[in-house]
């Protein structure tokens, strides 16, 4: 399968601990980009990547999260100090380019339960 | 906040029937795309309609733009139990710079009885 695949698809915690999440993208796809989504929601902009360098970061997005794309392949999204307000559906996407004119491929998403 | 809001919130037909679904937005486009998301297959990009199209058309879809109006409608014609899924219009965030990602509205919830 070439699609998006995220890691882990579930994932549950206790308020305080640190959760990552790993995300990776359709190999040619320069673009990586990070949602969330909440019940009865649309996903919601965290944050994007062009190859290695994170070019925007949403004000949805606290100290407590940080992303990383290291080698513009792969990406993580960590989460420190769980709250139970960060419980959501996490979204990756890629896309061969930005600008808003090219389709985005969403993977399956990691849904985060802080208990 | 959200750029573009879908109506109806949720809209139930029979299968057979054509489905509308209607998307405003606030801001200027280049371009405006529809996803459909179900707990089955996620989010997936249904079609890209740009600013200076004023309809598309692929497969039972048909997607209409107005810029004046800053709306746009995706129809389904002769609906299926499988197109049962949440709609989402979405437009780019930003008009230039390093703004880039997509804004999304709620969603129309779309049920099809059989």
């Amino acid at each position: 399968d070439t699609g998006v695949s995220q890691d882990p698809r579930h994932k549950i915690t206790k308020r305080g601990q640190n959760v990552t999440f790993r995300c990776d993208p359709i190999s040619e796809h320069n673009r990586l980009y990070w949602y969330r989504q909440t019940l009865g929601q649309g996903p919601e902009f965290l944050t994007y990547f062009q190859n290695e360098a994170q070019l925007e970061k949403s004000r949805l997005l606290s100290d407590r999260f940080s992303a990383e794309r290291p080698k513009g392949s792969f990406s993580t999204l960590e989460i420190q100090r769980t709250e139970q307000g960060d419980s959501a559906m996490y979204l990756c996407a890629s896309s061969l380019g930005g600008g808003g004119s090219y389709e985005q491929y969403f993977g399956p998403g990691t849904r985060l339960t802080v208990t | 906040s959200q750029q573009g809001e879908e109506d109806p919130q949720a809209l139930s037909i029979q299968e057979g029937e054509n489905a509308t679904m209607n998307c405003s937005y606030k801001t200027s486009i280049n371009n405006l795309q529809w996803y459909r998301q179900n707990s089955g297959r996620g989010l997936v990009h249904l079609i890209l309609i740009r600013s200076n199209e004023r309809e598309k058309h692929s497969g039972r879809l048909r997607v209409t733009l107005d810029t004046s109006k800053k709306s746009s409608s995706l129809l389904i014609t002769a609906s299926r139990a499988a197109d049962t899924a949440s709609y989402f219009c979405a437009t780019r965030r930003g008009s230039g710079g390093g703004a880039d990602g997509l804004t999304f509205g709620k969603g129309t919830h779309l049920i099809i009885q059989p």
